[in-house]
């Protein structure tokens, strides 16, 4: 299984609204709800902002959203502020789990 | 609050076996709602799944390293183990412990700060 693919930056202005795509295939992405995404400033460990496509854990802002269509699932943030800046990863259980490359927002 | 903490050492020799453990506090690793995986991260790279393990031993891996990597688990202890054999440069990484919630939903919800593993002679 490949890891999923995701650009590999993105941009925006504070107060706009940006979205990651991760792309998979029919067999991971596309079947499975069990895509996830997590935010990663340097240094630091991963943190989960989305599970099951759509799902908020408590705590994290409703300004994050997640989406899917077809074999490509999607991270919106809206209202963007300077500590989102960050690199995001994607990850999809199918039996076994893939990450995407990451992507790093940048916040002009 | 759950904490989950890496240790080992931070170098290792080409050929040789790199041996990490993770100790997990503020919480039992013996809870039948939760897996414990390993994942890690080559510089300025993505993450990676080694592989998760459930308290009762039950294990699973990444296809690309099930023939390198083992996962032990020790509850009386309230840890869990990575070993990797024969390693080389491109196993140069940073490696994260995690929780799995693995029941009906699926997602790491707690890390550990993660270690820096260098394979270098």
């Amino acid at each position: 299984q490949s890891a999923l693919t995701q650009p590999r930056s993105v941009s925006g202005s504070p107060g706009q609204s940006v979205t990651i795509s991760c792309t998979g295939t029919s067999s991971d992405v596309g079947t499975y709800n069990h895509v996830s995404w997590y935010q990663q400033h340097p240094g630091k460990a991963p943190k989960l902002m989305i599970y099951d496509v759509t799902k908020r854990p408590s705590g994290v802002p409703d300004r994050f959203s997640g989406s899917r269509s077809g074999n490509t699932a999607s991270l919106t943030i809206s209202g963007l502020q300077a500590e989102d800046e960050a690199d995001y990863s994607c990850c999809s259980y199918a039996g076994s789990v893939l990450f995407g490359g990451g992507t790093k927002l940048t916040v002009l | 609050q759950l904490q989950l903490q890496e240790s080992g050492p931070g170098l290792v020799k080409p050929s040789e076996t790199l041996s990490l453990t993770c100790t997990v506090s503020g919480g039992s690793i013996s809870s039948s709602s939760y897996y414990w995986g390993w994942i890690r991260q080559p510089p300025g790279k993505g993450l990676e799944w080694i592989g998760s393990i459930f308290y009762s031993g039950t294990t699973y891996y990444n296809p690309s390293l099930k023939s390198r990597a083992t996962l032990s688990v020790d509850t009386s202890k309230n840890q869990f183990s990575l070993i990797l054999i024969s390693v080389t440069a491109a196993d140069t990484a940073v490696y994260f412990c995690a929780r799995l919630y693995r029941y009906g939903e699926y997602y790491f919800d707690y890390w550990g700060q993660g270690t820096l593993v260098t394979v270098t002679s």
